[in-house]
């Protein structure tokens, strides 16, 4: 069945430092979506992407859906304390399946 | 703005006992899924249902069942729980057409503990 592996499981970064999470479907997607999971909460819409080699920008987060489809990443800039928690990304088809994939724990040390 | 409700909050359980959880989706939302999460792990798809019909199912067991009814809630019936059941259980509602991925709107879900 359809798998979406991200990487790392886990970062630890330095307040203010860059952070990438990488997600790869092992199929084509019809469109990614990603989602941030705080400590304790439940995941949160981030954004979508749809077509192929599309690049989105949230203020410090940067989002772009590989030219084939199957791979995503999600860039933050200059990170923040409030930027800790797993982010998902979560990979669709022509269902209303939508599989997540395996999450990126993201720890900011002020 | 409304959010997804989900009840209960919290729930403990005996192993071979059953269980019942309830998703209210956003008013107007159409579509409702459940996913169940482990400690430390991503959501898994259960089982998703669109205006009121079984869209898409994932990795439920057989031992449970779900439907959605005529005012779009939804309900997840879990019968014989076994330890490994134990989790954080999720709803979430998207207002779309069947095939098509619309954002989740998720709830703050039920922690099932199965003793």
């Amino acid at each position: 069945g359809q798998q979406v592996m991200q990487i790392p499981q886990y970062q630890h970064v330095q307040e203010g430092e860059d952070f990438t999470t990488y997600c790869n479907s092992s199929t084509t997607l019809s469109n990614i979506q990603w989602y941030k999971q705080r400590p304790g909460g439940h995941p949160v819409f981030l954004i979508q992407l749809v077509k192929s080699g599309e690049v989105k920008k949230q203020k410090r987060l940067t989002f772009q859906f590989g030219e084939a489809k199957k791979n995503s990443s999600l860039h933050i800039t200059a990170t923040q304390t409030t930027d800790v928690g797993t982010y998902f990304c979560a990979g669709g088809g022509a269902t209303n399946k939508l599989i997540f994939g395996t999450g990126t724990l993201l720890a900011v040390q002020p | 703005a409304a959010g997804v409700i989900q009840s209960p909050r919290h729930l403990i359980k005996e192993k071979r006992e059953t269980a019942t959880l309830k998703c209210y989706p956003i008013p107007r939302h159409d579509t409702v899924y459940w996913y169940q999460q482990g400690p430390g792990q991503d959501p898994q798809f259960l089982i998703s249902f669109y205006e009121k019909m079984q869209s898409d199912k994932g990795s439920i067991p057989d031992r449970f069942s779900a439907q959605q009814f005529s005012d779009y809630h939804s309900e997840l019936n879990m019968s014989s729980l076994e330890l490994g059941d134990s989790a954080l259980y999720f709803c979430a509602s998207s207002l779309g057409s069947r095939g098509t991925n619309e954002k989740l709107f998720f709830g703050s879900g039920t922690q099932l503990s199965v003793l």
